[in-house]
């Protein structure tokens, strides 16, 4: 079967780092993507990546190596509005996108 | 101006009541998705649809059924409702991209509770 895993939660301080993992086992592959959800809200996108390697868009950053089936979302500078869930999702060889049960992101002062 | 809308925000009903949740995108997308997510967050596609083909989740009841009039439109008709239906269901749009990238939109979702 096709599986996507993620931490349930993590917590980490204001101003800190903190890395969110993703481990995906896929049938064929055609891309992984992060989303963040905030509490009520809907998912919005965040980044995406089809090769390996690391991809920066500001204060996030995401790395794929597709020979480990792994990924992970960077995120620096933490700010209290960081709080959310990270949503990470495998687009499959069919191209259907199989979604992770999200990381819920907790930051504290 | 909102790229993917949907209505109602919040929808309270009997079991066994039919309801209809609408979607909207004024993006020019040509793909439209509806996922439902349970009380555990956990996000799950039930229908896909453009012009050409409609891919359904198999473990999607026949009680909920999609409807597009056009591509700008994909509403979701829910028949017999029942309470483990209680969730919140999001609509998805997402463009045809030279890339493959295919990045989805969200509407701002509608939570249904069945009592």
């Amino acid at each position: 079967g096709q599986n996507i895993d993620q931490p349930t939660e993590m917590t980490a301080t204001e101003g800190a780092i903190v890395q969110i993992n993703c481990t995906y086992q896929t049938s064929g592959f055609n891309g992984l993507f992060w989303y963040q959800q905030h509490a009520g809200e809907a998912p919005t996108f965040l980044s995406y990546n089809v090769l390996d390697g690391l991809e920066e868009k500001g204060r996030f950053s995401s790395f794929l190596s597709r020979s480990k089936g792994y990924s992970y979302l960077l995120l620096k500078e933490l700010q209290m509005k960081d709080s959310a869930s990270y949503l990470c999702a495998v687009r499959d060889g069919n191209y259907q996108l199989i979604w992770g049960a999200g990381t819920k992101l907790i930051i504290k002062p | 101006d909102t790229a993917v809308s949907q209505t109602p925000k919040y929808l309270v009903t009997q079991m066994g009541n039919d309801k209809s949740i609408k979607c909207e995108q004024n993006l020019g997308h040509d793909t439209m998705y509806w996922y439902k997510q349970d009380s555990k967050k956990f996000l799950k596609i039930m229908f896909s649809y453009n012009n050409k083909e409609l891919i359904i989740n198999e473990t999607v009841p026949n009680r909920f059924s999609p409807k597009s009039p056009d591509k700008a439109h994909l509403n979701l008709h829910i028949n017999s409702l029942e309470l483990g239906d209680s969730a919140v269901y999001f609509c998805a749009s997402s463009p045809t991209t030279g890339d493959g990238r295919k990045t989805q939109y969200f509407g701002p979702g509608t939570r249904l509770l069945v009592l």
